[in-house]
């Protein structure tokens, strides 16, 4: 079955930069999509189809994916933006990364 | 709006029976596939179930395929998931959620639903 991996965690700087990796065999043939999780909270959609924001997400959240490597952007981090983000393809059924916690420091 | 509320956990001992549901409003519910995905306590998402709209085609995680039955009534726009033979690895937050055509992903979830399986 198709695997994905994530880091465990990413930390990041108030304002700065974040990447968040996904790794999977040739993920880059594959349409992957990011939700962001906050405690006690359900999954939202944060980018679907590698690069397309849902409404209402911010511009600051993009997404990218070619060869074994897809990555989700966030751009001058907010407190607000702590939180799980997982990645997930199609492969017969849903699969999900393992998960990826983001810490704004 | 589109709204999806579960309900039908709870404390449960091994090997016992729950049946989840998940209400539906604010779209057309027969037109959408429908997807069960849980979460153990501190881990990360798995994805259950899946149903298509008018309930014909079914495919279940390796996991529960024997024990889970999914199922919907789109008379009463609900989504249902039947859990029998629990384990406690079943232990999660049991979540429901719309697949978008467009999206080609899960755009909608409720807000969890705790199933605890214990003795």
């Amino acid at each position: 079955s198709y695997e994905l991996t994530q880091p465990l965690s990413v930390s990041v700087a108030l304002g700065q930069t974040a990447r968040i990796t996904c790794g999977g065999n040739n993920i880059g043939y594959k349409n992957v999509h990011w939700f962001q999780q906050k405690p006690g909270q359900a999954p939202v959609l944060v980018i679907y189809r590698d690069t397309n924001r849902p409404s209402g997400v911010p511009e600051r959240f993009s997404g990218s994916n070619s060869g074994n490597t897809a990555t989700l952007t966030i751009s001058r981090a907010q407190a607000g933006d702590e939180a799980d983000y997982y990645c997930q393809v199609w492969d017969s059924h849903v699969v999900f990364g393992g998960g990826t916690k983001l810490t704004v420091l | 709006e589109v709204q999806l509320v579960g309900s039908g956990g709870g404390l449960v001992q091994p090997g016992g029976s729950l049946r989840l549901s998940c209400a539906a409003s604010g779209f057309d519910f027969s037109s959408y596939w429908m997807h069960w995905v849980r979460q153990a306590p501190g881990k990360g998402l798995l994805w259950v179930s899946r149903i298509n709209g008018d309930g014909t085609t079914i495919t279940y995680a390796d996991s529960v395929k024997g024990r889970f039955t999914i199922s919907r009534d789109n008379a009463k726009n609900t989504l249902y998931l039947q859990m029998n033979s629990l384990r406690a690895e079943d232990t999660a937050v049991y979540y429901c959620a719309r697949e978008d055509s467009a999206v080609v992903t899960l755009d909608y979830w409720d807000q969890g639903t705790l199933v605890t399986v214990s003795s």
